[in-house]
């Protein structure tokens, strides 16, 4: 069973501090990963993928991908109230030609002033 | 401007009828598909197609139907044998199996 993890929250966090989201994966040769934000009653959008170990930075948002320890976490730098929504993590696992996305539950942010 | 279409955005279903959920992309992406979201929880696949005329169940198929016969739409039946059909029905495409998916807007089903 492919399955990917995350913490439901809520995640509250003041303004202008740093929000860390994780998620844990079961896949381990899991190769494409994304965050995507979701705002309540609205469909997903993209925020950022990652293919390869380490940092990718884009803005306010930095993906870290760990593949050995099969996590990756999305860090929101000066987090802004605007920001608050839940945080959808999603893996493309690579298991016998499994080759579609699985997503988390979410975890919910709340950035208060 | 680009982008994924869904209607309608809420529907009533009565008890035993059948509904469409229409989906429609310009975006020239050869893949496709249907999720559905549940209040709390994570994204499930219901089918998906890889190019025009192909369709594959997901993870939740039972009481559900596709078809796909243009590149540009992917419209979804709710058929009576789904006893349980109220949620978000979300759909999506990507350039390819393996490539970022975008979302429609979404549509919400109700039971009357």
């Amino acid at each position: 069973q492919k399955e990917v993890e995350q913490n439901s929250g809520p995640l509250s966090v003041p303004e202008g501090a740093i929000a860390s989201l994780n998620c844990t994966y079961s896949d381990r040769g899991s190769q494409s990963f994304f965050w995507y934000r979701q705002y309540s009653g609205k469909s997903p959008e993209l925020i950022m993928f990652i293919y390869s170990n380490g940092d990718k930075e884009d803005g306010r948002f930095t993906a870290q991908l760990n593949k050995a320890s099969q996590y990756v976490s999305l860090l929101i730098r000066d987090s802004q109230p605007s920001d608050s929504a839940t945080y959808l993590c999603a893996v493309i696992p690579v298991d016998g030609g499994y080759n579609k996305l699985i997503f988390g539950a979410g975890t919910r942010l709340a950035v208060h002033p | 401007d680009g982008g994924i279409t869904q209607s309608p955005k809420y529907l009533f279903r009565k008890e035993g009828q059948n509904v469409t959920l229409s989906c429609e992309q310009n975006l020239n992406h050869d893949a496709m598909y249907w999720y559905r979201q549940d209040p709390g929880q994570g994204l499930r696949l219901i089918y998906y197609s890889q190019i025009v005329n192909d369709f594959q169940k997901g993870d939740i198929a039972e009481g559900y139907s596709v078809s796909r016969e243009k590149k540009e739409s992917f419209p979804l039946t709710v058929t009576s044998a789904q006893k349980n059909p109220t949620a978000f029905y979300l759909c999506a495409s990507s350039s390819g199996m393996r490539e970022t998916q975008y979302f429609g807007p979404g549509t919400r089903l109700l039971v009357l």
